[in-house]
């Protein structure tokens, strides 16, 4: 009874390819988030969507492109793939009354 | 600049001893602060929050954070440390833009 999935877990791939994963809750929440994760640990937002709406965008390379299909699911898609793209990627959503965001498991990204 | 500071790497506490991990903030005014645990290979969950009210806050597995709005910190506590509570703590703060700015984690250990 998951509440916040993501697909793959895990996603190896070569530079210069594309590739996406996939994110669905079923808090029914109306907002959701993609962060990066770094191999610091380091956590950074990259993107958030109220209701299908972009609310957030950080200053991300436009080769990463977010989907939002519906209130449910947040994809993200990644064009041209790059060794520094490597990282654990987290979606996560939120209720807005109570901004507690309830995260994935990551998907963890390696470029070779 | 909104930032988050967590002024310790590492933690490393006695089991039975208290603990706390240390959380300040940039900005003063009313922004919500929240506390995340993530495990080895696990998305993050939350701990607890401040929005308003009581300085002292109580979350998930006994722990606690108190607020204090002259120093803008937030402050991680348990009275009695457990070897299970080791594991990667994140403060986060919502200065009010609707995202959440993480600090760079602690690393909590708990010596048996």
């Amino acid at each position: 009874d998951t509440a916040v999935s993501q697909t793959p877990k895990y996603l190896v791939t070569q530079m210069g390819n594309d590739k996406s994963i996939k994110c669905e809750q079923n808090l029914g929440h109306d907002t959701m988030y993609w962060y990066k994760q770094d191999s610091k640990k380091f956590l950074k937002i990259m993107f958030s969507y109220n209701n299908k709406e972009l609310i957030i965008n950080e200053t991300v390379p436009n080769r990463f492109s977010p989907k939002s299909p519906d209130k449910a699911h947040l994809n993200l898609h990644i064009n041209s793939l790059e060794l520094g793209d490597s990282a654990v990627y987290f979606c996560a959503s939120s209720p807005l009354a109570t901004r507690e965001q309830y995260f994935g498991p990551g998907t963890r990204l390696t470029v070779t | 600049a909104q930032s988050v500071a967590q002024p310790e790497d590492q933690v490393n506490v006695a089991e039975g001893n208290p603990l706390t991990v240390k959380c300040t903030y940039s900005v003063s005014g009313n922004p919500y602060l929240f506390w995340y645990v993530q495990y080895p290979n696990r998305g993050l969950q939350f701990l607890l929050k401040y929005i308003t009210g009581d300085n002292l806050v109580k979350g998930s597995y006994g722990f606690e954070a108190e607020f204090n709005k002259s120093q803008t910190s937030f402050h991680l506590k348990k009275p009695s440390a457990l070897v299970s509570d080791s594991a990667l703590y994140f403060c986060a703060v919502d200065f009010g833009n609707e995202k959440l700015t993480f600090g760079t984690g602690t690393r909590l250990t708990i010596i048996p």
